[in-house]
């Protein structure tokens, strides 16, 4: 079955440490997102690339680094410059032309301690 | 960026009700989807709805695109209907914007 695929689904960090969430897609949509949730609120836009080896900063891209050198695969840095990165972080993809909408993954749940 | 607005913020319906959640938004759009995030985080779409109205079970929505507003109903609510509803859109710059959802809860 097509999908999207994110992993770990828990991760805990210690401050000042960079790590990075792993997003796959099997569906061969051409744009990759990604978005943080915070609890009790909506989903904000960090990052997202519509073609490999391109991508473009979202509405809260502060902290966060990307990259896109596969189709299938679009990995989000979380760095020591990150404030305040323990929250809920999904991945979407979508197709460009065909009016099919986003396809989410399950999610990284992210705590530093 | 386009504005998005969901009412109400919270609703909690005896098992059997029907319920009627809404979307407002600022400008046209190209996309719109109404989403369900069940107790652990996974986004469930429910409807790819730029316009007019489409029927699953018993979810259905319609989207009046001319007014800007968009409206997600459930008959005979379940107690797993619970969860957190979302409407989103995408309008000319490709990025879809969230509102802050529905908070809907079944009693049994």
């Amino acid at each position: 079955d097509g999908g999207i695929t994110q992993s770990p689904k828990y991760l805990f960090r210690k401050e000042g440490q960079n790590v990075t969430l792993s997003c796959e897609q099997n569906l061969n949509h051409d744009a990759m997102y990604w978005y943080r949730q915070d609890p009790g609120q909506g989903l904000r836009l960090i990052y997202y690339s519509q073609i490999v080896n391109d991508f473009q900063k979202g509405d809260i891209a502060e902290g966060y680094s990307v990259s896109r050198e596969k189709k299938e695969s679009f990995p989000l840095t979380v760095t020591s410059a990150q404030k305040n990165p323990t929250a809920f972080y999904l991945c979407a993809s979508s197709i460009r032309q065909g009016g099919y909408g986003y396809t989410f993954g399950s999610g990284t749940r992210l705590t530093v301690v | 960026g386009i504005q998005v607005e969901q009412s109400p913020p919270d609703l909690i319906l005896q098992e059997g009700a029907n319920s009627t959640l809404r979307c407002n938004f600022s400008d046209s759009v190209n996309n719109l989807q109404w989403f369900h995030q069940n107790p652990w985080g996974q986004l469930i779409n429910l409807f790819y709805i730029p316009s007019g109205t489409k029927q699953n079970g018993r979810l259905s929505a319609t989207t009046v695109a001319t007014e800007r507003y968009s409206l997600l109903y459930i008959s005979s609510s379940q107690t797993t209907d619970s969860g957190v509803y979302f409407c989103a859109v995408e309008g000319g710059n490709e990025k879809l914007t969230f509102g802050t959802g529905t908070r809907l809860t079944i009693i049994p």
